[in-house]
């Protein structure tokens, strides 16, 4: 099946760095790719949406001068968190559209210290 | 995006009981899907149910769909303390195509 590789799998950072985080599509293209963001005890909740070789599409009350996405192949997607504050902690997921549904990245944990 | 409702948010079951979590939804699907999730980790898909279905199983796991209330239940029946996770329902109501994920229910199975 369609497999997304997420990387890293849990960062630590100080406050006011920026940490990219990476999904690859291994053996499919992924046009499209959806970054959800999952607060301790809460739900998944779409941050953006990146099209291959467009502007990232932000849900509302998302910065998208902070939450900088990248999508520029058909393999890569990028979420870069830039100058991270501790609120911005969170568990960061990525999701591609396939044949059958949806596939997942596993997740990034980030802790900004 | 508008999240659905889960209940209960929170359960917890003896060993070998049955769990049943419920979810409801806004607006008109083409599927609804369920996934669990162990704690701090990511997503693992259960299983879809489409919106000409009305009940789906596969092997412990029991979905049911009611369009008309636009809402569906998950039963995992002879519970096993392994089974212990957070359960979402999701829809693909979003509008950039994305799903849209219930609040979830966190289940505990106590051995």
């Amino acid at each position: 099946g369609a497999v997304v590789s997420q990387h890293p799998s849990w960062v630590i950072c100080k406050s006011g760095t920026s940490v990219k985080i990476e999904c690859r599509s291994l053996d499919f293209q992924a046009t499209t790719m959806f970054w959800y963001r999952q607060f301790p005890k809460q739900s998944l909740m779409l941050m953006a949406t990146s099209n291959e070789g467009s502007k990232a599409t932000y849900e509302q009350g998302v910065e998208k001068d902070k939450f900088l996405i990248n999508h520029a192949s058909l393999t890569l997607s990028t979420l870069t968190v830039t100058s991270a504050h501790p609120e911005d902690s969170s568990f960061y997921i990525c999701s591609a559209s396939v044949n059958y549904g949806y596939t997942f990245g596993s997740g990034t944990r980030l802790t900004v210290v | 995006s508008q999240q659905g409702e889960e209940d209960p948010q929170a359960l917890s079951i003896q060993e070998g009981e049955n769990a049943t979590m419920n979810c409801s939804y806004k607006t008109s699907i083409n599927n609804l899907q369920w996934y669990r999730q162990n704690s701090g980790r990511g997503l693992v898909h259960l299983i879809l149910i489409r919106s000409n279905e009305r009940e789906k199983h596969s092997g412990r796991l029991r979905v049911t769909l009611d369009t008309s209330k636009k809402s569906s239940s998950l039963l995992i029946t002879a519970s096993r303390a392994a089974d212990t996770a957070s359960y979402f329902c999701a829809t693909d109501e979003g509008s950039q195509g994305n799903l849209i994920f219930g609040k979830g229910t966190k289940l505990s199975v106590k051995p």
